[in-house]
């Protein structure tokens, strides 16, 4: 069956130019989840949507993140102006409802490599 | 804060070998806890899973006991395969929907 799917897989941007990462959740999924993947490390939250609402941000690490989902469907995380240390992976995941626990587990995409030079 | 704390790998084993890979936390109030598998090329996988002290998560032969008293939730499997061969992740949450890893354990296994 369909999982998540994240578009490109990989994305290489010079210093300064913008990019714009894709997340494709499983079909009606409620919950959907932007983490960022550092080398040799797990991965950090970074936003969290119910539908298309954004209920926490917190862990966006500058005003530079941005994060949308306009119709609860898919969701687009923007970075403008990209450092050197935006590199990473970023992970999205979705799940069925708005529960970690009771409805179990978030369903994660391959996730897009994404290199600032 | 909240954190994960497990072994640093790789971990390298022969097949059938017995597997241990550790896993402590440090939580306010009773979190879940869970394991990850990152499978080459694939995305992050929950392996299993425990919500309350006392609690085995098990699946595909691996098992992990959620131990309060040592706060740890080690992984292991009595006769690992080289298709077991991948990253490990141990997570925490102790709200609603956010997870708190470690910082992930490779694994390889040599037929």
């Amino acid at each position: 069956g369909a999982g998540v799917s994240q578009s490109p897989r990989y994305k290489v941007a010079k210093r300064g130019q913008d990019v714009a990462l894709r997340c494709d959740p499983i079909s009606g999924h409620v919950s959907l989840f932007w983490y960022q993947q550092a080398l040799g490390q797990g991965p950090e939250f970074l936003t969290y949507f119910q539908n298309e609402a954004q209920l926490d941000k917190s862990g966006l690490p500058s005003d530079r993140f941005f994060a949308e989902r306009p119709e609860g469907s898919v969701s687009t995380l923007k970075i403008q102006r990209t450092q050197q240390e935006d590199s990473a992976v970023y992970l999205c995941a979705s799940s069925l409802g708005g529960r970690l626990v009771k409805f179990g587990e978030q369903y994660f995409g391959p996730g897009t490599r994404l290199t600032v030079t | 804060g909240n954190s994960v704390t497990q072994m640093e790998g790789p971990v390298t084993l022969s097949e059938e070998a017995f597997l241990t890979i550790n896993c402590t936390y440090t939580a306010t109030g009773y979190p879940s806890l869970f394991w990850y598998v990152q499978y080459p090329g694939e995305g992050l996988q929950l392996l299993l899973k425990a919500t309350k002290a006392d609690d085995k998560g098990s699946n595909k032969g691996f098992e992990a006991t959620y131990r309060k008293e040592t706060t740890s939730f080690h992984l292991e499997k009595g006769s690992v395969q080289v298709s077991d061969s991948a990253v490990y992740f141990c997570a925490l949450s102790d709200s609603n929907y956010q997870l708190i890893w470690g910082a992930g354990t490779k694994l390889i296994i040599k037929p």
